[in-house]
């Protein structure tokens, strides 16, 4: 069974960039036609896509966060990562990696909380 | 790009059944057939179990069912039971190539 683990600093300061990267175990981040996600939650609110990054490295980024946004794959280390610039207090959320599988996010990791602060 | 609307919450006793809407627009809901729901419990991840508007994973109930009709999806659990009390999310893929979730809704099993 696949499964994919979040890591990353936990409290990032205003303006300065979030790093997250998601290790997928369980099969290979190159088999199959997957696209791999990330997708974030304020607490207490809902969902939301922020970008995929296919197999061939291809990306596709919420509109809302591409000026910010760089998706990429690692994948000998069989990981991929996310990285958000500018951050302000209205990135803090819960980042949640995701495989997506014809067009359904079908594993999700168990999520990240990421606050942004000074 | 909107979030998808759906109810804040919902409400129903054990054996009773309840309805999720998901309302968006022809860009999404309305558009495809690739709409999926995601139940949460609190402090969990994400867990799906409808894809396609109506289809279920492997080990899903057979009690949660998805149907659609126009730019309106919803989510039915039918003999309601005290462990489906958490939030359920609706999202759609979209003519943008994007995807959109909904707000969530909170199910009370009272």
């Amino acid at each position: 069974q696949i499964q994919l683990q979040e890591s990353g600093p936990g409290l990032v300061k205003p303006s300065q960039t979030l790093s997250l990267t998601c290790t997928v175990s369980g099969d290979s981040i190159n088999s199959g036609s997957f696209y791999w996600s990330w997708v974030r939650q304020v607490p207490g609110k809902g969902l939301e896509w922020i970008g995929n990054i296919y197999n061939s490295g291809s990306t596709f980024y919420n509109p809302s966060l591409a000026r910010r946004l760089t998706v990429s794959l690692d994948a000998p280390r069989n990981q991929f990562s996310l990285r958000l610039s500018s951050v302000t207090a209205a990135d803090t959320a819960v980042y949640y990696c995701a495989r997506i599988r014809f067009l359904v996010f079908d594993f999700w990791g168990q999520g990240s909380l990421v606050t942004v602060s000074s | 790009q909107s979030a998808l609307t759906q109810p804040a919450s919902v409400s129903g006793s054990p054996g009773q059944s309840i309805t999720i809407s998901c309302t968006g627009s022809s860009t999404d809901v309305g558009g495809y057939d690739y709409v999926s729901w995601y139940q949460q419990h609190p402090g969990t991840a994400p867990k799906l179990i409808i894809y396609d508007v109506t289809k279920r994973p492997s080990g899903v109930s057979g009690r949660f069912s998805g149907s659609k009709s126009g730019d309106t999806a919803s989510l039915t659990i039918s003999g309601l039971q005290a462990e489906d009390e958490a939030d359920y999310f609706c999202c759609s893929y979209t003519v943008r190539a994007t995807w959109v979730f909904g707000g969530g809704t909170k199910l009370t099993v009272l």
